[in-house]
């Protein structure tokens, strides 16, 4: 049973950067036809996708985020990362890591989701 | 982008009933939709992919439909289990949700 689990600061001041990670367990990161996908959710609104990695490195991003992104992938530790920089105010959500199906297993869906962290931008 | 529009943002139903949420998106997404479940304060729940596959370990109570642009999410009878916010997300460009309905109790 593959399950996710995200790891890093609770609170970041603004127009710093934040870096999180994303451990899994109970399978290889590397095997299977997987996306590795970031995901953020302010409190009461809506999820908002950030971007996605696969197992080659090849990313794509949230074009409203993208100048803003680095998502990358560690097979050997079984990790992937989201690297934001430049915060503000408005970055302060619940960030979560998620699988995301291919074309051949759940194609566009976030099958499996860790917890979520809460990141709070503020001074 | 494709904006995602779920209607109603609020129901109020009774355990037994049959509810149906509908999705629209602002261009047609053909089948590329998929329908969560979220809990206060745990992650969304995969429930629907594809417009109407079922995950795995999803009550059959739960179905999907609808192709292009219009979709809908049926619960056939309503359990205490289900109250909760519903989300459906496309993923014809990119990925985006919809601002989700929340099913309360009547």
């Amino acid at each position: 049973q593959v399950q996710l689990q995200e790891s890093g600061p609770g609170l970041v001041k603004p127009s710093q950067n934040l870096s999180l990670t994303c451990s899994v367990s109970g399978g290889s990161i590397g095997r299977g036809s997987y996306y590795w996908s970031w995901i953020r959710q302010p409190a009461g609104k809506r999820p908002e996708w950030i971007g996605r990695v696969y197992i080659s490195g090849s990313t794509d991003y949230n074009p409203s985020l993208k100048s803003r992104v680095t998502i990358s992938i560690d097979t050997s530790k079984n990790q992937f990362s989201l690297r934001l920089s430049s915060l503000t105010a408005a970055d302060t959500a619940i960030y979560y890591c998620a699988r995301l199906g291919s074309s051949i297993s759940k194609p566009g869906a976030f099958d499996i989701w860790g917890p979520g962290t809460l990141v709070t931008v503020s001074s | 982008d494709i904006q995602m529009t779920q209607s109603p943002y609020t129901l109020s139903a009774s355990v037994g009933d049959r509810v149906t949420i509908t999705c629209r998106a602002s261009q047609s997404i053909s089948r590329w939709l998929a329908w969560y479940q979220q809990k206060p304060g745990t992650a969304p729940k995969l429930l629907i992919y594809e417009a109407s596959t079922l995950e795995s370990g999803v009550p059959s109570r739960f179905s999907g439909s609808g192709s292009g642009t219009e979709f809908t999410l049926t619960i056939s009878s309503l359990q205490p289990d289900d109250f909760a916010t519903y989300y459906c997300q496309q993923y014809n460009s990119y990925w985006t949700f919809g601002q989700g309905t929340k099913v309360e109790i009547k």
